[in-house]
């Protein structure tokens, strides 16, 4: 079946740092990718996505690139803030209802 | 333009006791979905609900059920519960047109 695998936290950054969550999917034909972030108490707030091979999604300085070939969504920041702290959950659709595949999510921690 | 809206926030429960969880969804969207998240997990897919009616449905026992009203709200009920039904439940809506989801903040339901 479609799953989602993310590298466990969590991660801890000083601010300014380079960011870069790990995300590769299994799935039948050709899913959409997205990236959702939770603060903490809040639900999940979509953050990007992508809907084919060799897409970008980019959003509030995140980026991620959508790679068929090694089945990968990595989540990358060049310079992270302290208001990054959250929890980055990776996840896939494959039908056209919207249903959504999560992964286990990663915890990031960000520290002046 | 008021997001997706759950009632209660947060809830405790008798192990055997029923709950209804209540969602609103978006301004324009018709489309709404339940997922449960763990403590630590991603969020795994409940069901779908649409046109008044039962669309998708996850790997969860038939004591999970759920009910869309005419005005696209929906309410997510559990009968029996477990110990293990401990969790937040997050509702999510979007268009028949398969936009992205928006997820409301969760009921955190708590079974002692």
């Amino acid at each position: 079946g479609d799953s989602v695998t993310q590298m466990e936290g969590p991660v801890t950054l000083s601010e300014e740092a380079f960011l870069t969550i790990n995300c590769t999917y299994t799935a039948t034909g050709y899913p959409s990718l997205f990236w959702y972030v939770q603060y903490p108490g809040e639900g999940l707030q979509l953050l990007l996505k992508a809907t084919k091979a060799d897409d970008k999604g980019s959003n509030k300085g995140f980026e991620a690139t959508y790679r068929k070939e090694t089945t990968s969504f990595h989540l990358e920041k060049g310079s992270v803030q302290v208001s990054d702290s959250a929890v980055y959950f990776c996840a896939l659709q494959t039908d056209s209802w919207g249903k959504l595949q999560f992964g286990a999510g990663t915890q990031v921690v960000v520290t002046p | 333009d008021a997001g997706v809206t759950q009632s209660p926030t947060h809830l405790i429960k008798t192990r055997g006791q029923q709950v209804t969880l209540r969602c609103s969804p978006k301004s324009g969207h018709d489309t709404v979905s339940w997922y449960q998240q763990a403590l630590g997990q991603g969020p795994q897919f409940i069901f779908q609900y649409y046109e008044e009616e039962e669309r998708q449905r996850g790997n969860f026992p038939d004591r999970f059920s759920g009910h869309q009203f005419p005005n696209y709200s929906s309410e997510l009920n559990v009968n029996a519960l477990l110990l293990g039904d401990s969790a937040l439940y997050l509702c999510a809506s979007s268009s028949a047109g398969g936009s992205p989801l928006h997820f409301g903040n969760g009921t955190r339901l708590t079974v002692t």
